[in-house]
């Protein structure tokens, strides 16, 4: 298996346009999560999603994010308007929850640099 | 609100020394993980921990949790420069929440 794959890898916009962050999971596992990882508050579980459902969102920072999971290989995290402040990167992540989350397998990340 | 404290945050230290990474957390979990992150780069799971007393070991690495102190430890044995990284704990709750990281610097 390819692993979690993330799309881009890096991606640099002019604060006020909108962002698309992608996500494929590995193939087989329930539960995606999205996390933002900043150097001054580390590694922030932003939502994540159980069979496509999200389950808690209540690490979204605001209504500019959202994120969405319309099948079980692909979701999208959507900043819009992006703000200087969003600038981190950002992590998905994926299990197949069996009985426990058991471990986490990351994708590279998306270094994200809004000016 | 589950909350997850490591320390040392950050950690330089010579070839060879033994040191302990300590995880705390505020909950009743007995779920604990470990990983790892290279500098520029994602996260690799080490360990995971399902119960009071799980011991886990891999090279010079060994995790281990104690649920009723609510600690788990990251002991490094005879450090080497390749265990150069930052290490993060995890602990499972109704969700997984992240400590801050212990960036490791080893010496060589």
């Amino acid at each position: 298996d390819a692993g979690v794959i993330q799309s881009p890898r890096h991606e640099v916009t002019e604060m006020g346009q909108e962002v698309t962050l992608r996500c494929k999971p590995i193939s087989g596992h329930d539960y995606l999560f999205w996390y933002r990882q900043t150097m001054m508050r580390g590694l922030e579980l932003l939502i994540y999603f159980n069979n496509n459902v999200p389950i808690d969102d209540s690490g979204m920072p605001e209504d500019r994010f959202s994120a969405k999971m319309p099948n079980a290989s692909f979701s999208t995290l959507k900043i819009q308007p992006s703000e200087p402040r969003d600038s981190a990167v950002y992590f998905c992540a994926s299990s197949d929850g069996q009985g426990a989350w058991e471990k986490l397998f990351f994708g590279s990340g998306t270094q994200l640099s809004v000016l | 609100e589950l909350k997850v404290e490591q320390n040392p945050l950050f950690l330089s230290m010579q070839e060879g020394k033994n040191y302990t990474i300590y995880c705390n957390y505020s909950t009743t979990s007995d779920r604990l993980y470990w990983y790892r992150q290279d500098p520029g780069k994602s996260l690799e799971s080490l360990f995971v921990l399902l119960s009071n007393g799980a011991v886990k070991q891999e090279g010079r690495l060994m995790a281990s949790l104690d649920t009723k102190a609510r600690l788990s430890t990251l002991h490094i044995t005879a450090a080497v420069h390749d265990l150069s990284a930052t290490y993060f704990c995890a602990v499972e709750d109704d969700k997984i929440i992240f400590g801050k990281g212990t960036r490791l610097h080893i010496l060589p």
